[in-house]
């Protein structure tokens, strides 16, 4: 497709279990972002992807959230052993390059822990 | 970490007012976006600014990015009850090695009543 796609757009989990995010960006654009945002917030920074180079991950909450991104393409972000406090909307986006390019998001993946 | 403070959180106003959205910090940005949300959706980029004291228009929008490219504000003309919706400001940082990472402020849930 022309945007990015990201799968499921729901998923309620029990808590304790793993849970796993799809995110496929626009085909070419070099960097992605995670972002969670809970009901009416701002975006929280989870982690950036550019390129092959060393993903930034100083936005990761705790060692239960991992993301990887393989071949420069499909990502996936992975959450251990859910908790409550996890649940919330997790945002996708991609760009073109590094600059003041657009950044463009998915509609979301929407997380509930029970 | 680079944080951006984003006033009011909430505004409310009717039909035709004219109003103002404020995005600040301390650190300086390579380039600074807006974006607009609508519910079950993700952010779409309204503008981005790069040059400190750019003005930007787009229709009844008036985007301004400050001198030291710390901050920026949102002004709308004669809001409509269209332009409700969460108004997000994001920025980038001037170089390191997360050049090209964006980081969102809190967003303003703007309702306009008709």
């Amino acid at each position: 497709g022309a945007g990015v796609s990201q799968s499921p757009s729901n998923k309620v989990t029990e808590k304790g279990k793993d849970v796993e995010l799809r995110c496929d960006p626009i085909s070419g654009h070099t960097a992605l972002y995670w972002y969670r945002q809970s009901l009416g917030q701002g975006l929280e920074f989870l982690i950036y992807f550019q390129g092959n180079s060393a993903p930034d991950k100083s936005g990761l909450p705790s060692d239960r959230f991992s993301a990887e991104r393989t071949g420069g393409s499909v990502s996936t972000l992975t959450i251990q052993r859910t908790q409550q406090e996890d649940s919330a909307v997790y945002l996708c986006a991609s760009a073109r390059g590094q600059g003041g390019t657009e950044a463009f998001f998915g509609q979301g993946t929407r997380l509930t822990v029970v | 970490t680079q944080l951006l403070e984003q006033s009011p959180q909430f505004l409310s106003i009717q039909e035709g007012e004219n109003l103002t959205v404020y995005c600040n910090s301390s650190s300086v940005f390579s380039s600074l976006q807006w974006y607009r949300q609508e519910p079950g959706e993700g952010p779409v980029l309204l503008v981005t600014v790069v040059t400190g004291g750019e003005v930007k228009k787009l229709k009844r929008l008036t985007f301004q990015f400050g001198d030291a490219r710390k901050d920026s504000s949102l002004h709308i003309t004669a809001a409509q009850p269209g332009d409700t919706g969460l108004y997000l400001c994001a920025g980038r940082p001037t170089g390191g090695t997360s050049y090209g990472k964006l980081t969102f402020g809190q967003g303003t849930i703007l309702t306009v009543h008709p």
